[in-house]
This record gives C-alpha cells, structure tokens and sequence, in this order.
C-alpha cells in the first residue's frame, strides 16, 4: 500500500509568490493534517482537515489556507511568499478525527522562498 | 504554554549498547503520545504510541515509558544500531476532536560503530 505521497518534493519560489503544496493521504485515511518544520527544530502545526472541513488551525496567518477534496486529499496555499516561509512542509494522514490516533507523515515538500 | 521538551539535543552511543532518549510534556491534559524517528531529508516515521492510560509499551526493540506524575516520557531502544542514527522527537496530542500534535525539538541519536 502506498503511503502519504506529497508533490513535489521540491520548489523554489520567489518572494511575493504564491504556492500550492498537495498531499494525498493513505487509502482509507481520512483526516489530513498539515505542518511546517524549519530546519533545526520539531514540526508545527498548520491545519486539520476532515471530510473537507477545517477541525483545527495552528497559529500561521492568513496567508496559509487549505482545503481538502472529496477523494480525501488535500491542498496547502501560501500567498505572498516571505523568506521565513522557506522550510518542509510535512502532511499527516490519519484514519479518523480527533485524539489518540496514529498520524503518518509524508516525505514532504521542501519549499525554499529566495 | 503549549510545549513538549527534550532534555539531550544530542546522544552519541556505540552499536550495540542501549539507548534512552527523554522528553517532558507540560500539557497534563495530553492523553496520547507518539514517538517519531526522522532521518535526513524524510519525513517523520511513526515507531511508537502510547495513551495516557498506559505506563508502558513495547516494540520490536523499542520500549516507551511514561509517567504522568512528573510527565515525562522516554523512548529506549534495545541493541541500537547505526540504521538508528536519526532525530528522534516525541509529540503529544491533547485529544478532543483534533488529532494536532505538539512536537519537541528533536533529539540526535548518533550511533558510533
């Protein structure tokens, strides 16, 4: 079975820009969930999204938004590129909503803002 | 504050021996705990869980221990090998209605040969 497959693996974009991140979740999994991780520390989370709703939102601006589709895979907008966006952006899959329930992770996407 | 804490950003072992990695949790609401091993360049790879319920739980080669007293939570690998070599962070999910994790800084796990 295929895991989390995110595209593309890498991308360089330029500041002011806009990006779009894709994620498709494990078959059967149905909640994804989205996080930011610069280099040297643990990822942060961005967003939950479960049956093509938003469940949960981290601390990022409104520059970063998302949506999920009804095959279950999900999409990461960031506007207005800054060059502190530049890191890995990891998606998790999960089964179901709600605590106590194992989250994979994607290879991720390395996006760096120049 | 939300946080969720390494005491060692560094272990260096020899192959073969044990290793301990800790980590301390503030959130005594957190009920479910994962930890992840990421090596270069990957993405996090799920080794390990344990709910709140539960002071102890074993893996092929991989024991977590917690202790909601002093929440604290240590992950041990038996027999470490170089293929361990990687930053190891735990995560902690508060539960409710989100599966949103809070994640440590990460602690290195070298393993000499």
């Amino acid at each position: 079975d295929a895991g989390v497959t995110q595209s593309p693996t890498h991308l360089i974009k330029t500041r002011g820009q806009h990006v779009t991140l894709r994620c498709s979740p494990i078959s059967g999994h149905k909640s994804v969930s989205w996080y930011q991780q610069v280099l040297g520390q643990g990822p942060q989370f961005i967003f939950q999204y479960y049956e093509k709703e938003e469940r949960g939102r981290g601390n990022f601006p409104d520059r970063f938004s998302a949506r999920q589709f009804p095959n279950y895979s999900s999409e990461l907008n960031v506007n207005a590129l800054l060059l502190g966006d530049s890191a890995l952006y990891l998606c998790a899959s999960s089964l179901v909503q709600g605590g106590g329930t194992e989250a994979f992770f994607g290879q991720g996407t390395r996006l760096t803002v120049v | 504050g939300e946080s969720v804490g390494l005491h060692l950003p560094t272990l260096s072992v020899q192959e073969g021996d044990n290793s301990i990695i800790n980590c301390a949790y503030s959130n005594s609401a957190s009920d479910y705990f994962i930890w992840y091993k990421q090596e270069s360049g990957k993405g996090p790879q799920f080794i390990i869980d344990i709910r709140s319920n539960m002071d102890k739980r074993q893996g092929q080669r991989v024991t977590v221990l917690l202790n909601k007293t002093v929440k604290h939570l240590s992950l041990q690998i038996a027999a470490t090998q170089p293929g361990d070599s990687a930053v190891y962070f735990c995560a902690e999910n508060i539960g409710g209605a989100t599966n949103k994790l809070i994640f440590g800084t990460g602690t290195l796990l070298a393993v000499q040969p």
